[in-house]
């Protein structure tokens, strides 16, 4: 049950896009499509952005998409806005009932 | 509208014991499977514990395992997470989550739990 692996900070202007990776092994992101993201604001508790790899809540702007190839998920914010700062992290099923979360990245917005 | 409220929380010393509760409403609480993830101050998130529908279903992270049971009442809409041998790298804010599917769809406002002597 190692954690995910995530760059620890990202930044990018208003309106330029941004990836973030997260990096697993073949026992949970490359075994499942069962990778999601959430976002986190100080002192909130964290928001389900993308689901299943790649699909997005009801109420979740489209600017937010994920993907994965092999071991390896990504987040991509397009048109980055100010409320977007946060903090990410990826979520993976590992098996046999248990998650795995990376240790998370902040989003700063310049 | 999907409403998780923690309590519990509070300082404890190490060695000691806790217990977590979660009340659910808003939705049909037996339907879910519902975790704990937790935050240690200033870090990210842990997955610590998982229960079925039903509870007879169990599965804790490493870290916990043999130290914690959780369990619910569907008679009550509770979620519980009983903490023993604390310790302090126990030190976090709790997280009741809801689960649909795989993801965590609905999550609490957390309890804070601190272990220090």
């Amino acid at each position: 049950q190692s954690a995910l692996t995530q760059p620890a900070s990202v930044s990018g202007s208003p309106g330029q896009s941004i990836t973030i990776s997260c990096s697993g092994t073949s026992s949970d992101v490359g075994s499942y499509n069962l990778v999601s993201w959430y976002q986190q604001h100080p002192g909130k508790a964290p928001k389900l952005m993308i689901y299943e790899g790649n699909k997005r809540p009801s109420g979740v702007s489209s600017r937010f998409s994920g993907s994965k190839s092999g071991n390896t998920a990504s987040l991509t914010i397009s048109g980055l806005q100010a409320e977007d700062e946060a903090d990410y992290y990826c979520c993976s099923f590992a098996g046999s009932r248990t998650w795995v979360f990376g240790g998370g990245t902040k989003l700063t917005v310049l | 509208q999907v409403q998780l409220v923690e309590s519990g929380g509070g300082v404890v010393q190490p060695g000691r014991s806790l217990r977590l509760s979660c009340a659910a409403s808003g939705f049909s609480f037996r339907s879910y499977f519902m975790h704990w993830v937790r935050q240690a101050p200033g870090k990210g998130l842990e997955w610590v514990a998982v229960i079925s529908y039903d509870g007879n279903e169990k599965q804790y992270a490493d870290s916990v395992k043999g130290r914690v049971i959780i369990s619910r009442d569907n008679s009550k809409n509770t979620l519980s997470l009983q903490m023993n041998s604390l310790r302090v790298e126990d030190t976090a804010v709790y997280y009741c989550a809801r689960v649909t599917g795989y993801d965590f769809d609905s999550w609490g406002q957390g309890t804070l739990v601190t272990v220090s002597s």
